[in-house]
């Protein structure tokens, strides 16, 4: 079974630019989860999807960054336009129920703003 | 609040040392989970262990050991008899049951195993 996928696994952009990330979750789980580590500090979630609704949004910095999945799919991740405080490392997780137990963690989409 | 802190950042054994890394959590909540994670270079979250508030068994897995006591606050991790292989970024982290499904994680320990 594949697990979660993230793409690209790098991205370099210069600021003021716009990215998307692409997170492609386990076949058959609801439930998706974007999460952050900026360098040095924790890992903070983002949001919370079950199929294509926003179960949590809370996460999310500011309104430079949009998150959709539609068809309850796979997942994106824009951030536009992008400041350099916004690199670092996101993780997808996806979980086949509500339980954070379950989640499984892609390899992460290391983001660079220059 | 609810809060993990991992106060070592770094540390460096020489290997075949052990070695443990600490972890000290908040909430008010009684029903919790507890993880650890491992990040290798390669960069992906590596699921090594987890704990409910209910159980606090110890808890031995090869050369990897967890102790967790609630009149503390903690959820330490051991290594024994480390080896290069061990070398990575470990989070602590911390989730809630029967409420969100968010992962609160700790700012990680970065562990370099010496040959």
């Amino acid at each position: 079974e594949a697990g979660v996928t993230q793409f690209p696994s790098h991205s370099v952009i210069e600021k003021g630019q716009t990215v998307t990330l692409r997170c492609d979750p386990i076949s058959g789980h609801d439930n998706l989860y974007w999460y952050r580590r900026v360098m040095g500090k924790e890992i903070k979630f983002l949001l919370h999807f079950v199929k294509e609704s926003k179960q949590d949004e809370s996460g999310m910095p500011n309104n430079r960054f949009l998150a959709e999945r539609t068809g309850g799919t796979y997942s994106t991740l824009k951030v536009q336009p992008a400041e350099l405080e916004d690199s670092g490392v996101y993780f997808c997780a996806s979980s086949q129920t509500r339980d954070s137990y379950e989640q499984y963690f892609g390899p992460g989409t290391r983001l660079t703003v220059t | 609040a609810q809060k993990v802190t991992q106060a070592q950042t770094e540390i460096s054994v020489v290997e075949k040392e052990d070695v443990t890394l600490d972890c000290v959590y908040e909430t008010r909540d009684t029903t919790y989970y507890l993880f650890w994670y491992k990040q290798p270079p390669s960069g992906e979250l590596v699921f090594l262990i987890r704990r409910n508030s209910f159980d606090e068994q110890n808890e031995i897995s090869g050369r990897y050991s967890w102790n967790f006591q609630k009149s503390t606050s903690s959820f330490n991790f051991t290594i024994t008899a480390s080896q290069v292989v061990d070398s990575a970024v470990y989070f602590c982290a911390l989730s809630f049951m029967n409420r969100d499904d968010k992962i609160i994680f700790g700012k990680g320990t970065r562990l370099h195993i010496l040959p």
